[in-house]
């Protein structure tokens, strides 16, 4: 089964240091990795994804993401957090083979707090 | 482009009753789909459709039912509402074409806060 682990309900950081949001998955064949934002009551916004290629992915807002293949995992960092960050985090991964192909499957979401 | 548009924003029915949530996009997107938002459970995925008269079956069906007659429309019916589909609702849209490596990025609408009472 297809299923994606987002272990910590909650970070907390203060403005200025880096920020850490863990993800691992577990999905048949070579997924597509992705992570969104959500912000109060508003919709997912896309932040990056990784398809394939460098390890490395930026995205929006200063983000970026480690894709890890031995460890199945897919961290999203950034190296200097602000407060306006504080917001409900979700990876999702997308299996590129079998019965599932196209869906998106989300982890359970992350709740960033950023402290001024 | 205004992506993905959805309504009403905000429902309040009473249980049994039967409602329709609108989703449309404007960006020739084949692969439409809905989820529900549940506190600690994330999104999860109740019906989809990779084109025009194609609709399938996600995570969490019951209840609900789809319909798919253009490429831009992909309303959510709920045949009679339970205190149980209290929840807020995503539709989403992606350019993908069935069989093919699906990385295209999924855009999501605002959401639909529904409440049955």
């Amino acid at each position: 089964a297809q299923s994606v682990a987002q272990p910590e309900d909650q970070v907390n950081v203060a403005e200025g240091n880096p920020l850490t949001v863990k993800c691992t998955y577990s999905v048949s064949g070579n997924p597509y990795l992705f992570w969104y934002v959500q912000y109060p009551n508003r919709g997912l916004q896309f932040l990056l994804k990784y398809i394939t290629g460098d390890n490395l992915v930026k995205g929006s807002y200063g983000f970026e993401a480690e894709f890890n293949k031995s460890q199945t995992s897919f961290h999203l960092k950034k190296p200097s957090a602000l407060v306006s960050d504080s917001a409900l985090y979700f990876c999702a991964v997308r299996p590129d083979r079998g019965s599932t192909l196209g869906r998106l499957y989300f982890g359970r979401g992350t709740q960033l707090t950023v402290w001024p | 482009n205004a992506g993905v548009t959805q309504t009403p924003k905000f429902q309040v029915l009473k249980t049994g009753q039967s409602m329709t949530l609108q989703c449309a996009q404007d960006m020739n997107h084949e692969y439409m789909s809905w989820y529900r938002q549940d506190p600690g459970m994330g999104l999860r995925l109740i019906h989809y459709s990779v084109g025009a008269g194609i609709t399938d079956q996600g995570e969490v069906p019951n209840g609900y039912n789809v319909s798919r007659s253009t490429t831009e429309d992909f309303p959510l019916r709920l045949l009679s509402a339970a205190p149980s589909q209290t929840s807020v609702y995503f539709c989403a849209s992606s350019y993908s074409f069935p069989g093919q490596p699906s990385g295209n990025t999924i855009y999501f609408g605002e959401g639909s806060w529904l409440t049955v009472v």
